[in-house]
């Protein structure tokens, strides 16, 4: 397995641009999850899906953030409009079952530059 | 609600051990975790350890939990350049999926 896959690993945007960062989690595992990464706030998370279904957005930082995950192979976050701010790297995540260790398994991460 | 605290920064030297320690606040916690990140990189599970566990070994890595104190620590031995990363922790109840991550504790390793 290629492991969890994102999309772009690198984007710059000026403010008030939209950004949709993308995310392919591992075959078969039915949890996905979406953090943020800043030398402030360390590692915080955004949501978390149980089989395609937002479990818990209370992460997600305000309206202009948005996430989906129209199928078990791919989702998005969204930001609408962007702000210098929301600079940050964004990690996707995904694992297997409730019961056990449920080990995570992150991706390479998406580098979010907002002028 | 539930907090993990590390100690931000560490130094050794190469080929001496390193320990870094984590205490967390939740006593319900099942499932304790170390992730490594290596710089430009995602989060790596090093492993993870069973709240009715008291140690794990694997290779050069020691997990050592008190459970009482709520405290978790990772010993490397033998720390080689390769080892400098940032190190955190994280825990796990028995219901839901709330990892709660510690802010990461950054190893350099010294030649």
């Amino acid at each position: 397995d290629a492991g969890v896959i994102q999309s772009p690993r690198h984007e710059v945007t000026e403010m008030g641009q939209e950004v949709t960062l993308r995310c392919k989690p591992i075959s078969g595992h039915d949890y996905l999850f979406w953090y943020r990464q800043t030398m402030m706030r360390g590692l915080e998370l955004l949501i978390y899906f149980n089989n395609n279904v937002p479990i818990d957005d209370s992460g997600m930082p305000e309206d202009r953030f948005s996430a989906k995950m129209p199928n078990a192979s791919f989702s998005t976050l969204k930001i609408q409009p962007s702000e210098p701010r929301d600079s940050a790297v964004y990690f996707c995540a995904s694992g297997q079952g409730v019961s056990g260790a449920n080990v995570l398994t992150f991706g390479a991460g998406s580098r979010l530059t907002v002028l | 609600g539930e907090d993990v605290e590390q100690s931000l920064f560490l130094s050794v030297r190469e080929g001496d051990s390193s320990v870094i320690n984590c205490t967390y606040t939740d006593s319900s916690s099942t499932y304790l975790y170390w992730y490594k990140q290596e710089p430009g990189a995602g989060l790596q599970l090093l492993t993870y350890i069973f709240s009715n566990m008291d140690m794990k070994q694997d290779q050069r890595l020691t997990v050592l939990l008190n459970k009482k104190d709520k405290h978790l620590s990772l010993r490397i031995a033998d720390t080689q350049t390769g080892d400098s990363a940032i190190y955190f922790c994280a825990e796990r109840g028995n219901y839901g999926q709330n990892f709660v991550f510690g802010p990461g504790t950054r190893l350099s390793v010294l030649p």
